[in-house]
């Protein structure tokens, strides 16, 4: 199979950090996305690794490690807007981008 | 660039009907996949085409089919409805590896 899993819920303060992780099957691998999802919205793109290490975009960090099976998302300087579901998504080859079940997060004041 | 449009937004139909679902893909843009997804399952994966050929399928029954045109824009189907079949309907496009991109999808309620 090619389970991804990732945690169903967590809570943090405004302002504070967060680092969501997301384990998956690494036979097929092709890279990684992380998407955010707002309820009742289409998910938007957030990060992509292929390779193996952090990238940094603004606010939002991603981290692969491909031998790990691993990767987290970090989320710096909580925003309100930021309380939404994030999903971790596997390409495995070059046609099937599978999900994990969301994470979903609640940012309190 | 336009995005990803799915038509309709919403769409109730009753226990064994049949649906079909349009996707308009971003331009230039030729791999099309679709996803159900519920509060319980997340995004499940349905299929993938790419230039008018299903290259891959996930763990749907056969109640569940698509199609690709020549001009990329994609349809799926649902036959014989059943209630668990309600849920929102995605689909993204893109054109390497890089930036899949979704519709707003369509919800589906079956009553």
């Amino acid at each position: 199979g090619q389970n991804i899993d990732q945690p169903t819920e967590m809570t943090a303060t405004e302002g504070a950090i967060v680092q969501i992780n997301c384990t998956y099957q690494t036979s097929g691998f092709n890279g990684l996305f992380w998407y955010q999802q707002h309820a009742g919205e289409a998910p938007t793109f957030l990060s992509y690794n292929v390779l193996d290490g952090l990238e940094e975009k603004g606010r939002f960090s991603s981290f692969l490690s491909r031998s790990k099976g691993y990767s987290y998302l970090l989320l710096k300087e909580l925003q309100m807007k930021d309380s939404a579901s994030y999903l971790c998504a596997v390409l495995y080859n070059t046609d099937k981008l599978i999900f994990g079940t969301g994470t979903r997060l609640q940012v309190f004041p | 660039k336009a995005g990803v449009t799915q038509t309709p937004r919403y769409l109730i139909k009753t226990r064994g009907q049949q649906v079909t679902l349009s996707c308009s893909p971003i331009s230039g843009h030729r791999s099309v996949s679709w996803y159900q997804q519920t509060p319980g399952q997340g995004l499940q994966f349905l299929f993938e085409y790419f230039s008018e050929t299903q290259r891959n399928k996930g763990n749907f029954p056969g109640r569940f089919s698509g199609r690709q045109f020549s001009n990329s824009r994609s349809e799926m189907n649902v036959s014989t409805l059943e209630l668990g079949d309600s849920a929102l309907y995605l689909c993204a496009s893109r054109e390497s590896n890089y930036g899949y991109t979704f519709g707003s999808g369509t919800r589906l309620t079956v009553v």
